[in-house]
């Protein structure tokens, strides 16, 4: 079945910490996986992502890890600030286009 | 390019009313998704598009809910008659063939 499942639902970090989300999903055939980023009463944008064929991918302070074998996918900030805090969603295809999201991550950078 | 529009980017309804969202993707994307969004259940994909023909209608919640996209510009979704509990934003969101989704500013429904 197509399932995401993504942890921590709430996640607290000191400013200037890392702050790290963690997915799994349920179809070995997906192949695209997107993050995004939803401030509140905005819409979700996109942070970055990730395809099948690369094991991790870095832009900034934000990366992203793929471990195709254990089906986990992985959110790493550094050196949080402030304007990271928002709900973080992730994501992954399933029958092509279809994107199945996790139930999102309440990050709080707190000061 | 002005991205996904939706209109109404608010909607105010009493219970038993039709209500009509639409959504412009963005020119030349040849996929579009309705997703609707609560605290409760989070992101959920209603329905979704391939070059104007609906391919995975699974989650769309029950027949009081529809959708068209009668060409590459334009499609709607229907809720008749609305309940309370069809209260959430409503978010279209388009994308090239397995590409990235792009979203729409959203509607917000509220259902009285």
């Amino acid at each position: 079945g197509e399932n995401v499942e993504q942890h921590p639902s709430t996640l607290s970090v000191q400013e200037g910490d890392s702050a790290v989300i963690k997915c799994t999903y349920s179809d070995s055939a997906s192949n695209y996986f997107p993050w995004y980023k939803q401030e509140l009463g905005k819409r979700p944008q996109l942070i970055i992502d990730i395809r099948s064929n690369v094991g991790e991918k870095k832009d900034q302070r934000i990366a992203v890890t793929l471990n195709k074998t254990a089906k986990h996918f992985s959110l790493h900030i550094t050196e949080t600030q402030p304007e990271d805090s928002a709900v973080y969603f992730c994501a992954a295809t399933y029958r092509d286009d279809k994107i199945i999201f996790g139930k999102g991550t309440r990050l709080h950078i707190l000061p | 390019d002005a991205g996904v529009i939706q209109s109404p980017r608010h909607e105010v309804t009493e219970m038993g009313q039709e209500v009509t969202l639409r959504c412009k993707p963005i020119s030349g994307h040849n996929s579009l998704f309705w997703y609707r969004q609560t605290m409760m259940r989070g992101l959920e994909l209603l329905i979704y598009f391939n070059n104007n023909v609906p391919i995975d209608d699974s989650g769309m919640p029950e027949d009081r809910f529809s959708a068209k996209m009668p060409n590459a510009s334009f499609s709607t979704l229907k809720i008749q008659p609305s309940e309370p509990r069809d209260s959430a934003v409503y978010f279209c969101a388009s994308s090239l063939k397995e590409g990235t989704q792009y979203f729409g500013p959203g509607t917000r429904l509220l259902v009285l």
